[in-house]
């Protein structure tokens, strides 16, 4: 079925570094990709997303690109602050029937300042 | 707009009790997703209902069962609760007539059975 490994955690940088979380996912046709955010005691907040090969997802600095070729979308930001210490979620849908989320395990991400 | 809302937030539970959950939808969506999320893990999908009926289902038992009102509410009804219930339940709303079908989530339940 299909499934999605990310790099494991925690991963904890200084304000202003660059960040980069893997994930690389395995599914047969053609998934569209997420990265979902969830802040403490929260849900999941939708990040950004990215529906078709080549397409890139951006939002609050953070940018994926979809690699079909090497089936990946890992996520990048060029200068992180410490609001943006949370836990990180890469995701994929299928196209089809329920269209239901499969999740990789979360990379818990936390920013010094 | 309303987001997702859910009730209750926190639950506590003993094994062999049965619990049920509520999810409010997104205005404007009309199918709503259940996750189980286990502590340090990912979200799993538990099933999806698209106006009323069960529309998919992940690999979870049948005592854990669902229903969607004709508001598009739901509930997720758990019976002869174990221990590894123990869980944040989320559910997630979207429109199914939309491309992509983005789903938007709710805070959760935090549901602890002893």
């Amino acid at each position: 079925g299909d499934s999605v490994t990310q790099m494991e955690g925690p991963v904890t940088l200084s304000e202003e570094a660059c960040l980069t979380i893997n994930c690389t996912y395995t599914a047969t046709g053609y998934p569209s990709l997420f990265w979902y955010v969830q802040y403490p005691g929260e849900g999941l907040q939708l990040l950004l997303k990215a529906t078709k090969a080549d397409d890139k997802g951006s939002n609050k600095g953070f940018e994926a690109t979809y690699r079909k070729e090497t089936t990946s979308f890992h996520l990048e930001k060029g200068s992180v602050q410490v609001s943006d210490s949370a836990v990180y979620f890469c995701a994929l849908s299928d196209r089809g029937g329920a269209q239901k989320l499969v999740f990789g395990q979360g990379t818990r991400l936390t920013i010094n300042p | 707009e309303t987001g997702v809302t859910q009730s209750p937030t926190h639950l506590i539970k003993t094994r062999g009790q049965q619990v049920t959950l509520r999810c409010s939808s997104q205005s404007g969506h009309n199918t709503v997703s259940w996750y189980q999320q286990a502590l340090g893990q990912g979200p799993q999908f538990i099933f999806q209902y698209y106006r009323e009926e069960e529309n998919g289902r992940g690999n979870f038992p049948p005592r854990f069962s669902g229903l969607q009102f004709p508001n598009y509410s739901s509930e997720l009804n758990v019976n002869a609760l174990e221990l590894d219930d123990s869980a944040l339940y989320l559910c997630a709303s979207s429109n199914s007539g939309r491309a992509h079908n983005e789903q938007f989530f709710g805070p959760g339940t935090r549901l602890t059975v002893l």
